[in-house]
């Protein structure tokens, strides 16, 4: 298995300019999550998913969009960058929620820069 | 407020040394913790999960600790190795009416020398 794959590994936006971060799975978790992680800061969650069809926003969502199609791919829309949204983005995915039970499965991040 | 907080920030040991990483937390009510190792450019891996009921976890050469009773967490090192070069990062998730939530702590740097 592959485990958790993001796309790109490393993204130069300008002011207002949109991407989409791609995150793909191969291990048929149902519970998918993207991340921002800033420097001397805890991961912050942005969306999950539950399933294909169902997101929900995190604690940080505003300026981002998600969708879910399939089981696999969790992409990350972001519409109008903003210097803000620098960061490093993690995808991750586990069997079921975050009960703690099931262990989540981190990509290996996509570092964005705004300028 | 739900927080957790780790300390050292960060923290320079010789190679064979033993160390102890410790995280305190604010999260109520608590389900589970777990300890990641993140290194440079990568993304977390689980080191150990633990439940309410649990109060110590191996994995390896590490092992964690936890007191509920205090909100306390330790993640211990044994006879460090230069790949233990990593951040480490304590994850508390808490259950509440909407499901669980997960706050993440800002990770101690370790740094092994030769």
């Amino acid at each position: 298995n592959a485990g958790v794959t993001q796309t790109p590994k490393f993204r130069i936006l300008k002011i207002g300019q949109s991407m989409t971060l791609q995150c793909a799975q191969d291990m048929n978790h149902n519970y998918m999550y993207w991340y921002r992680q800033d420097p001397g800061m805890g991961l912050k969650l942005i969306y999950y998913s539950v399933g294909a069809g169902i997101t929900d926003k995190g604690e940080v969502p505003n300026g981002y969009n998600v969708s879910r199609s399939t089981t696999e791919d969790f992409p990350l829309r972001l519409e109008l960058a903003a210097p803000s949204q620098t960061s490093v983005y993690f995808c991750a995915s586990t069997r079921a929620g975050e009960s703690g039970v099931h262990e989540q499965y981190f990509g290996p991040g996509t570092r964005l820069t705004v300028t | 407020k739900n927080q957790v907080e780790q300390s050292p920030q960060s923290l320079i040991i010789l190679e064979g040394k033993n160390c102890t990483l410790q995280c305190n937390y604010t999260v109520s009510p608590f389900s589970n913790l777990r300890w990641y190792k993140q290194d440079t450019g990568r993304g977390p891996v689980s080191l150990t999960i633990m439940t309410f009921s649990e109060n110590t976890k191996s994995n390896g050469r590490y092992t964690a600790t936890l007191d509920a009773d205090t909100k306390q967490s330790s993640l211990h090192i044994t006879a460090s190795q230069l790949s233990d070069s990593a951040s480490y990062i304590c994850v508390v998730t808490l259950r509440n009416t909407g499901g669980f939530k997960t706050i993440f702590g800002a990770g101690t740097r370790l740094f092994v020398k030769a």
